[in-house]
């Protein structure tokens, strides 16, 4: 069965600091991997999605990197907001449409 | 395009009344998935539906638990004789295609407390 995996729990830093968020998978045979935020009581916005045999994706100050073979991908922030604020999920996707979650990463942006 | 639709964005309920979830796809998207989110848990699988079927129901708690998308309408998921332990963020996805060949998009969710 699939476990991910996220480190740091929380994350604070000063506003337009560069920061990585780390996401870990235990099974690597997956479909696509995909990266969401969630604001406070709200819902799941999802930022980038990565297919099993692409390597990285990018959305503006947003950049996502897969390793299958390590099971691992990242999310790199770049010159990081207090907009930015949020939990970060990753979300593995295997056979049967299920996606596997991350407990996320709570990041905060000091102003 | 309004994303997906889940209503009640709230819902509280005591012991053993049922509580309804509703969710409207986004237009066009014919799969939809639930999902359960239990305070300081992660997001679990729990049903993939298409238009009048289950196709995977393996997250689903056998007892009080149901869901159906019916041909028309929204995706209804069904917990019969709540208890407190249902007390959950319940969120909802859909998708074009299989959701291994596309993006999902996920609903604000509705967040059932059980009293």
């Amino acid at each position: 069965k699939q476990e991910v995996t996220q480190i740091p729990a929380a994350l604070s830093v000063p506003e337009g600091e560069n920061l990585v968020l780390n996401c870990s998978f235990t099974d690597s045979a997956i479909y696509n991997l995909q990266w969401f935020r969630q604001d406070p009581g709200k819902g799941l916005t999802s930022l980038l999605l990565i297919q099993s045999s692409q390597r990285e994706q990018t959305s503006g100050r947003l950049n996502a990197s897969l390793d299958k073979s390590s099971g691992r991908s990242t999310l790199y922030i770049a010159a990081s907001q207090p907009g930015d604020s949020a939990t970060y999920l990753c979300a593995a996707l295997n056979t049967g449409n299920q996606f596997y979650f991350g407990t996320g990463t709570s990041l905060t942006v000091i102003p | 395009n309004a994303g997906v639709m889940q209503n009640p964005r709230h819902l509280v309920r005591r012991r053993g009344q049922e509580a309804r979830l509703r969710c409207s796809p986004m237009k066009g998207h014919s799969h939809v998935y639930w999902y359960r989110q239990l305070p300081e848990e992660g997001l679990k699988f729990m049903v993939y539906l298409q238009k009048e079927n289950i196709i995977d129901e393996s997250g689903m708690p056998k007892e009080r638990f149901s869901a159906e998308f019916p041909k028309e309408g929204p995706s209804i998921l069904r917990i019969q004789q709540v208890v407190r332990g249902d007390s959950a963020a319940y969120f909802c996805a859909s998708s074009t295609l299989q959701v291994m060949n596309t993006e999902a998009f996920f609903g604000q969710g509705t967040r059932l407390t059980v009293v």
